[in-house]
């Protein structure tokens, strides 16, 4: 089983609807939680991240993470054809015997299309 | 110009073949990072430098191997390509001393065909 499972979708929604996509996770030691977003034929590009538990807002992006469910979230309210991309949620925990985060662990990514 | 670039953008090569992606970065960071993407897998770690004496494996390293010439330029290689190698390559980076969680730059990645 991975260690980060993500609905890979596709997910298609109308102009303005609200979105939720949504990862599960099964190594209780990731402490950042991040979401990613791709266009096509580009490189993701960093959307939001949030540390430990709770929610963080940014425009109309929330992201939340219930650790005690290994679970995070990241909301889409109003959303634009622009926001069509792949979103991609990853983690990261501290280096074994380091104080800094290695590398990341990336879901499967959610192909999303939001249509006029 | 592009902090992080790959070369070539696309490639087409045939089964046997050895080749080559490059990959080069002008952030200053001393981390970088080969990831594979392939539709409904996401993104899977190959090789990972946190400076350019140390390599690592990632979660699928067989059949690939790199070499980190410098800070700024760190290469995959494919000594005999597959064609269930065929993926979206990325090349990323990020800064040790930078933000805590571990934030990567990534290229715009390098489409890899094998016949």
């Amino acid at each position: 089983q991975k260690e980060v499972e993500q609905d890979p979708g596709p997910l298609s929604v109308p102009e303005g609807a609200i979105v939720s996509l949504n990862c599960t996770y099964s190594n209780s030691a990731f402490q950042y939680f991040m979401w990613y977003r791709q266009y096509s034929r580009k490189g993701p590009e960093l959307l939001m991240y949030t540390y430990s538990s709770g929610n963080k807002e940014d425009g109309r992006f929330t992201a939340q993470v219930d650790k005690s469910s290994k679970y995070i979230s990241l909301f889409i309210r109003d959303s634009q054809p622009s926001d069509s991309a792949t979103y991609l949620c990853a983690m990261t925990h501290r280096e074994a015997g380091g104080t800094s985060y290695g590398k990341l662990t990336f879901g499967q990514g959610t192909i999303l299309t939001v249509h006029p | 110009d592009a902090d992080v670039t790959q070369t070539p953008r696309n490639r087409i090569t045939k089964t046997g073949k050895r080749i080559m992606l490059e990959c080069s970065q002008t952030k200053g960071h001393d981390r970088m990072y080969w990831y594979r993407q392939d539709p409904g897998l996401g993104l899977r770690l190959i090789y990972y430098s946190f400076d350019v004496k140390d390599i690592n494996k990632g979660e699928i390293s067989d059949g690939y191997s790199v070499s980190r010439q410098a800070q700024a330029k760190f290469s995959l290689s494919l000594e005999s390509a597959i064609p269930n190698q065929t993926a979206l390559y990325f090349c990323a980076t990020s800064d040790l001393g930078g933000n805590s969680y571990n934030e990567q730059f990534f290229g715009p990645g390098t489409r890899l065909t094998v016949l």
